[in-house]
């Protein structure tokens, strides 16, 4: 069963505009993955942030994790055209020797010029 | 130019006949992953390879095989087996097997899988 689950399924903004995408799971986790995935193409890891942790930046990036809520919450600042991809959490969470991630069902951005 | 190939990039089989699937890595990694994608999902886990030799069923092995005797390489069938084949497929690799959950994995371009 998916773990994460992401929300919007879409969202479209100007470019310029924050955009936010929330992703809950069920269980409790290790760590949670977010991946970047251009249309066709193969994922691109973004960021990582640990159970342990609640906020992470990268660049125009912003991570948070409430593990209390089981949801994280990706922020992309200053969007841009090319910003334009579906996004998706990965979550993680150790137990009987499985290394598995298992990934939400993404929320598809669109960055309009 | 380091990364992960996967070749053809589109690949049309008749329905009853297997397929390969390739994926090559210059990476020096030792693990190895197989997902697939269907239109507005998420990747699900086909099969995962530790080391040489070696690989483990993942969530939806069934209909698929793959081998394991290079490094490098990691190929996937899709055996006349597997009830709905056409998606998409991703190949991924990390340093290790831990390191692939606990920091991240390196997905491949994908291979467009379509049976007629």
């Amino acid at each position: 069963s998916q773990q994460g689950e992401e929300d919007p399924q879409a969202l479209s903004i100007q470019e310029g505009e924050n955009a936010t995408m929330n992703c809950s799971y069920k269980t409790s986790i290790n760590n949670l993955q977010w991946y970047r995935q251009n249309s066709g193409r193969g994922l691109v890891h973004l960021i990582l942030i640990r159970s342990n942790e609640r906020e992470k930046h990268s660049g125009r990036l912003r991570v948070t994790l409430d593990t209390s809520k089981k949801s994280s919450s990706l922020l992309i600042t200053a969007s841009r055209a090319a910003d334009t991809a579906s996004y998706f959490c990965a979550t993680f969470k150790a137990g009987a020797g499985s290394y598995q991630l298992t990934f939400g069902k993404g929320t598809k951005l669109s960055v309009i010029p | 130019d380091g990364g992960i190939t996967q070749s053809p990039k589109y690949l049309f089989r008749k329905e009853g006949q297997n397929v390969t699937l390739s994926c090559e890595q210059n990476l020096n990694h030792d693990a190895m992953y197989w997902y697939r994608q269907d239109p507005g999902q998420g990747l699900r886990l086909i099969y995962y390879s530790q080391i040489v030799n070696d690989f483990q069923k993942g969530d939806i092995a069934e209909g698929y095989s793959v081998s394991r005797e290079k490094k490098e390489s990691f190929p996937l069938t899709v055996t006349s087996a597997q009830k709905n084949p056409t998606a998409f497929y991703l190949c991924a690799s990390s340093p290790d097997y831990a390191s692939g959950v606990l920091n991240e994995q390196f997905f491949g371009p994908g291979t467009r899988l379509t049976v007629l």
